[in-house]
């Protein structure tokens, strides 16, 4: 167990729709990631938020938002949902910025079916 | 614009030998580089971290090395088994951390 909480684990709607994923980091870590993996591919970088203030962006559409809320605990919003944004949506947090090597705990992912 | 490859989509190899793989990158200055394992449709699990200014640096049955001069790290599992068979990912560390795709390595009994 990485300490990692992200729910929903499983969700199914159709396009156009808009979907929130949620995720808790572990106890302690300040900055969160949000990834995107699609069947056989490799983790693709979104977001990144560090104490509330987003830190680094990655390859996030404008569909897509995120944020991290006071009690660490940061959502991605995904909305106009398309049949392409059907993945694996993973959340990792880690100790950076609080004297952490920067090592990444993954959640289990929330699995987004797009139909 | 900035790449990460792992030139092994996917490595089979015999169990009880080494298997070697490879993470290449451009126009990256990483302070430092991580490897994580990924079993199917679970999140991955850091394994190793190297920083820049280290050659080399083990646990167990892994080994690490990074040149950056070269641009490149390879990782290493020795006495290989089929329990180690996973997607093996490495990741760049610096203003943000990416990934690469992965090699996906089969040790067969």
């Amino acid at each position: 167990d990485s300490g990692v909480t992200q729910t929903p684990k499983h969700l199914i709607t159709a396009t156009g729709q808009r979907v929130t994923l949620r995720c808790s980091p572990r106890s302690g870590d300040l900055s969160v990631y949000w990834y995107q993996q699609s069947l056989d591919q490799g983790l693709q970088f979104l977001i990144q938020y560090y104490n509330g203030e987003e830190r680094a962006k990655g390859n996030i559409l404008e569909r897509f938002s995120a944020q991290q809320f006071p009690d660490l605990h940061s959502e991605l919003n995904l909305s106009s949902l398309e049949l392409g944004d059907s993945a694996l949506y993973f959340c990792a947090s880690s100790a950076y910025g609080t004297g952490g090597t920067g090592e990444l705990f993954f959640g289990e992912g929330s699995r987004l079916t797009v139909l | 614009s900035q790449k990460i490859e792992q030139n092994s989509e996917a490595l089979n190899i015999q169990e009880g030998k080494t298997a070697t793989l490879t993470c290449n990158y451009t126009n990256y200055s990483p302070a430092y580089l991580q490897w994580y394992r990924q079993d199917p449709g679970r999140g991955p699990v850091f394994l190793l971290l190297i920083r820049e200014n280290e050659k080399e640096k083990r646990k167990e049955r892994l080994k690490v090395t990074f040149d950056t001069t070269l641009k490149q790290s390879l990782f290493h599992i020795t006495a290989s088994q089929p329990a180690d068979s996973a997607t093996y990912l490495c990741a760049l560390v610096g203003e943000d951390m990416r990934f690469g795709a992965g090699t996906r390595l089969t040790v067969k009994p």
